[in-house]
């Protein structure tokens, strides 16, 4: 069955260290995004990637990056640099974006920093 | 940028029905999506609608679009206690390039 997968479901990491959470999708989709949701905001974009070996900033990018060198594969990583790490981080793709096709979404990566 | 706004919170008894409500502000989305999310989990797509239509129905699914007042509805038939989770609204809005999320309805069944 195709989809997407993030891993790990959970992650701790000490305050100062870089993370990087993965997500990779079989649905030949395009579109590739990463939000972030912590209680009672919703979902905020941090990046997305419309095609291979591009990618956009999205409403709260500073100290997240991304890289985007093949089509099924779209790892986030999480630096230090980010004043607020803990968070539910969802990773989703689309078809494309141009036709505003439907998002799905991974299971998610609970990221906890101390 | 578009704002999406939904009730925090909704309780049902288990067989009546749900209805959850969604306002926006992009008098242009073309694209509205409803998606369920359960605990520790991502988000499930459970239906759309096109800004094209007013009613769609999906077995107990029910959207409604009203244009005119920039509202969205779900409504769940004979709601169940596996219906229990979040549920957010959606929009691809018309002159903006992203996806907009609501802040998430908490649909609590009660058996």
């Amino acid at each position: 069955d195709g989809g997407i997968t993030q891993s790990p479901k959970y992650l701790f990491r000490k305050e100062g260290q870089n993370v990087t959470l993965s997500c990779e999708q079989n649905l030949n989709h395009d579109a590739m995004y990463w939000y972030r949701q912590d209680p009672g905001q919703g979902l905020r974009l941090i990046y997305y990637s419309q095609i291979v070996n591009d990618f956009q900033k999205g409403d709260i990018a500073e100290g997240y990056s991304v890289s985007r060198e093949k089509k099924e594969s779209f790892p986030l990583t999480v630096t230090s640099a980010q004043k607020n790490p803990t968070a539910f981080y969802l990773c989703a793709s689309s078809k494309t974006r141009a036709t505003k096709s439907p998002l799905h979404f991974g299971n998610g990566t609970r990221l906890t920093v101390t | 940028g578009e704002d999406v706004e939904q009730s925090l919170f909704l309780s049902v008894r288990e067989g009546d029905s749900s209805v959850i409500n969604c306002t926006y502000t992009d008098s242009s989305s073309t694209y509205l999506y409803w998606y369920k999310q359960e605990p520790g989990a991502g988000l499930q797509l459970l239906t759309y609608i096109f800004s094209n239509m007013d009613m769609k129905q999906d077995q107990r699914l029910t959207v409604l679009l009203n244009k005119k007042d920039k509202h969205l509805s779900l409504r769940i038939a004979d709601t169940q206690t596996g219906d229990s989770a979040i549920y957010f609204c959606a929009l691809w809005g018309g002159g903006y390039q992203k996806v907009t999320f609501g802040t998430g309805t908490k649909l609590q069944v009660i058996p």
